[in-house]
C-alpha cells in the first residue's frame, strides 16, 4: 500500500491566488514527521515546511502553511498568493522510525503551474 | 539548516563504467542518505550511510552496484557501478539534522549512454 498519496498529478493556479496541494499518509507509528519539498526544473529539492505528529498547531512558513488533520491522516500544503516562481514539482514526504533509525518515504508529487 | 554540496553536478558516462558522487556537509551529521530520482519519478531511498559502519540498503539496491563510503561525519560517497542507461537519474544526498528535518544537496544529474 502507498504510504504517501498525492492525488493531483498536476494543478493550475492563477497568479496571486491561493492553492492547496493534497497529501494523505499511512502509518501506524504515533511518532512521525511530515514534510513538503519543492523541486524546480533545476532538480534541487527545496525544503518548505515540516509538521511533527505531536505538534498542536499547524506549521506555517511565510506563504506556506500545512493543513494538518491527524485523524484523517492528511497534510495538505497551502500556498497563498501564488507567484510565477512557484511553478515546480511538489513532494509530500513522511519520516517514521524503523529498525535502523529513521525512514523517509516520498509521494509521487504534484506539478504546480502558476498562470500569469 | 546544513549546507550540502555534491560533486559532480552532472556527468555523461558510457555504459559499463563507474561514477563516484561526493557529498560534503558543512557540519557534522549522524545520518546521511542517498536517493535516486529516475526521470519523471519521485525519490527512492537507496541507502542510509552510517559513519563507522556499513551502509543500510533499501530493498532493490545492493552494495555491489551502489557501494557507499562514510569516512567521517561530514562526507560520504556513492558509486554507481557498471552503469547502464537505466541508471540515468538524479542522485541526491541528504542529511538529517537534530530536529529530524531532512535537507538535500543540489543533486547529481547522471546520463548513461
Amino acid at each position: 500500500a502507498q504510504k504517501i498519496t498525492q492525488t493531483q498529478p498536476g494543478m493550475f493556479v492563477q497568479e496571486k491566488e491561493a492553492v492547496t496541494l493534497d497529501c494523505t499518509y499511512d502509518t501506524s507509528d504515533p511518532s512521525y514527521g511530515l514534510f513538503w519539498y519543492k523541486q524546480p526544473s533545476s532538480g534541487e529539492m527545496i525544503f518548505l515546511i515540516y509538521q511533527g505528529s505531536y505538534d498542536q498547531q499547524n506549521a506555517t512558513e511565510g506563504r506556506y502553511s500545512l493543513n494538518f488533520q491527524k485523524a484523517r491522516k492528511s497534510a495538505n500544503l497551502v500556498i497563498s498568493a501564488s507567484q510565477l516562481g512557484d511553478s515546480a514539482m511538489y513532494f509530500c514526504a513522511m519520516r517514521e522510525p524503523d529498525n535502523y533509525g529513521q525512514n523517509f518515504v516520498f509521494g509521487p508529487g504534484t506539478r504546480l503551474s502558476v498562470l500569469p | 539548516s546544513a549546507v550540502i554540496s555534491q560533486k559532480p553536478s552532472r556527468d555523461i558516462c558510457q555504459r559499463g563504467t563507474s561514477l563516484t558522487i561526493q557529498c560534503q556537509v558543512d557540519s557534522q551529521v549522524t545520518m546521511m542518505f542517498w536517493y535516486r530520482q529516475q526521470p519523471g519519478q519521485s525519490l527512492t531511498l537507496i541507502a542510509t550511510a552510517n559513519q563507522g559502519s556499513e551502509a543500510t540498503y533499501e530493498s532493490g539496491f545492493v552494495i555491489d552496484k551502489f557501494p557507499i563510503s562514510r569516512p567521517n561525519l561530514t562526507f560520504s560517497t556513492l558509486t554507481v557501478s557498471n552503469m547502464s542507461p537505466e541508471d540515468s537519474s538524479i542522485y541526491l544526498c541528504s542529511v538529517l539534522d537534530r530536529a529530524y528535518e531532512q535537507y538535500f544537496g543540489p543533486g547529481t544529474r547522471l546520463t548513461v549512454t
